[in-house]
């Protein structure tokens, strides 16, 4: 069974550019979940998706952030414009709805972005 | 709003045991989750405990006291690979989402 993947792995861009990060989860997967991880702190919480539904986007820090899920297959994550502190690793997590196990979430190897 | 502490670093030799704490805060616990990352790796879920007291899985155990607001992931037997941070992650009541703590980093020497 093919894992949580993301692409890029990695992405340089300058200040004021857009940037788009895509997840794919696994395979029947119905929630998805998006986390940064800024160089030396806690993994944050994003936002939660179930199937094509935002469930939660208390996480996502302003409006310059754009996640979409269309279909309830695969997520992107946009950011426009892109600044500084937006810098660090995005990863996106999938759990499966019902599973007894929806504790546990399979994360993918992530986006690092850094923002000149 | 929910907070955790754990340790920044541990360093241990190969072949011995370490013990990575977490101590927590949060309104309404439901569990605590540890996951292991790698450098430049994606965090793989080890264990996760919503009820007190000593889970087991091979080398790797985790422990709760929910009166203590507290667990630890015990690591025995270490190998260079068990190198990696090691998170602990709470969940509250009603919640599909962790909230992370900022992970500890171990280093395993030969």
């Amino acid at each position: 069974e093919a894992g949580v993947t993301q692409f890029p792995s990695h992405s340089v861009i300058e200040k004021g550019q857009t940037v788009t990060l895509r997840c794919d989860p696994i395979s029947g997967h119905d929630n998805l979940y998006w986390y940064r991880r800024v160089m030396g702190k806690e993994i944050k919480f994003l936002l939660h998706f179930v199937k094509e539904s935002k469930q939660d986007e208390s996480g996502m820090p302003n409006n310059r952030f754009l996640a979409e899920r269309t279909g309830g297959t695969y997520s992107t994550l946009k950011v426009q414009p892109a600044e500084l502190e937006d810098s660090g690793v995005y990863f996106c997590a999938s759990s499966h709805y019902r599973s007894g196990r929806a504790n546990e979430q399979f994360f993918g190897p992530g986006t690092r972005l850094t923002v000149l | 709003g929910q907070s955790l502490e754990q340790p920044s670093e541990v360093t241990a030799v190969e072949g011995a045991i370490v013990q990575i704490n977490c101590t927590y805060q949060t309104s309404g616990f439901y569990g605590l989750s540890w996951y292991q990352q790698h450098d430049g790796g994606a965090p793989t879920f080890l264990s996760y405990n919503a009820l007190d007291g000593l889970e087991e899985t091979g080398r790797f155990s985790s422990f709760l006291s929910r009166s203590d607001s507290y667990g630890y992931l015990l690591l025995q037997e270490l190998q260079m690979k068990d190198s990696a941070s090691y998170f602990c992650a709470v969940r509250e009541e009603g919640s599909y989402i962790p909230t992370f703590g900022r992970g500890t980093s171990l280093i395993v020497h030969p």
